[in-house]
């Protein structure tokens, strides 16, 4: 079953401008991780946010945590045509099983 | 260090048959995960083993198992394929000791005719 729900499904932007996007999830998480996935192929891990944090960056990638709220963003910086590809949120309790959202696929025209 | 290792890439089988797809995880790491992805259902996890035992299970029926070595290399196997068992299969690994990031290998496409 989906735990994290990704808004926008689909987004599209030009190179260079900033791309965001939302998940939301239901129940208690111990991290909540971000995944790219290029054309059906295998998953690349992004970052991962603890739940006692509240942001995180990595190079162009900025995360934040609000558990009051269940929800995560992330945040690519100066986008690029590679960024193209559907991004997933993942929640973990604490053991490896991860509950992916349906993800947003994120268009960046050059 | 090389990734995660999936075998085969693709493949085909019918309906009734079973098939057994193959994870080699990055040396060194001792949980291994396995993941469905279909166009409706999105990514489900299967279940994930370590140390050869297998600690967390998803909502699947009984069809689908799995099992890890020694070498913490794991299979799964399911019989008596359906087509909707058509999807990529995803192995994904992890250090398996607190460190929760998984690392993904390029997936099987299994197609059932």
């Amino acid at each position: 079953s989906q735990q994290g729900e990704e808004d926008p499904q689909a987004l599209s932007i030009q190179e260079g401008e900033n791309a965001t996007m939302n998940c939301s999830y239901k129940t208690s998480i111990n991290n909540l991780q971000w995944y790219r996935q290029n054309s059906g192929r295998g998953l690349v891990h992004l970052i991962l946010i603890r739940s006692n944090e509240r942001e995180k960056h990595s190079g162009r990638l900025r995360v934040t945590l609000d558990t009051s709220k269940k929800s995560s963003s992330l945040l690519i910086t100066a986008s690029r045509a590679a960024d193209t590809a559907s991004y997933f949120c993942a929640t973990g309790a604490g053991s490896y099983q991860l509950t992916f959202g349906k993800g947003t696929k994120l268009s960046v025209i050059p | 260090k090389a990734g995660v290792t999936q075998t085969p890439r693709y493949l085909i089988k019918t309906r009734g048959q079973q098939v057994t797809l193959s994870c080699s995880p990055i040396s060194g790491h001792r949980s291994v995960s396995w993941y469905q992805q279909t166009p409706g259902q999105g990514l489900q996890f299967l279940f994930e083993y370590f140390s050869e035992t297998q600690r967390n299970k998803g909502n699947f029926p009984g069809r689908f198992s799995g099992r890890q070595f020694s070498n913490s290399r794991s299979e799964m196997n399911v019989s008596t394929l359906e087509l909707g068992d058509s999807a990529l299969y995803l192995c994904a690994s992890s250090a398996g000791t607190g460190a929760y990031e998984q690392y993904f290998g390029p997936g099987t496409r299994l197609t059932v005719t």
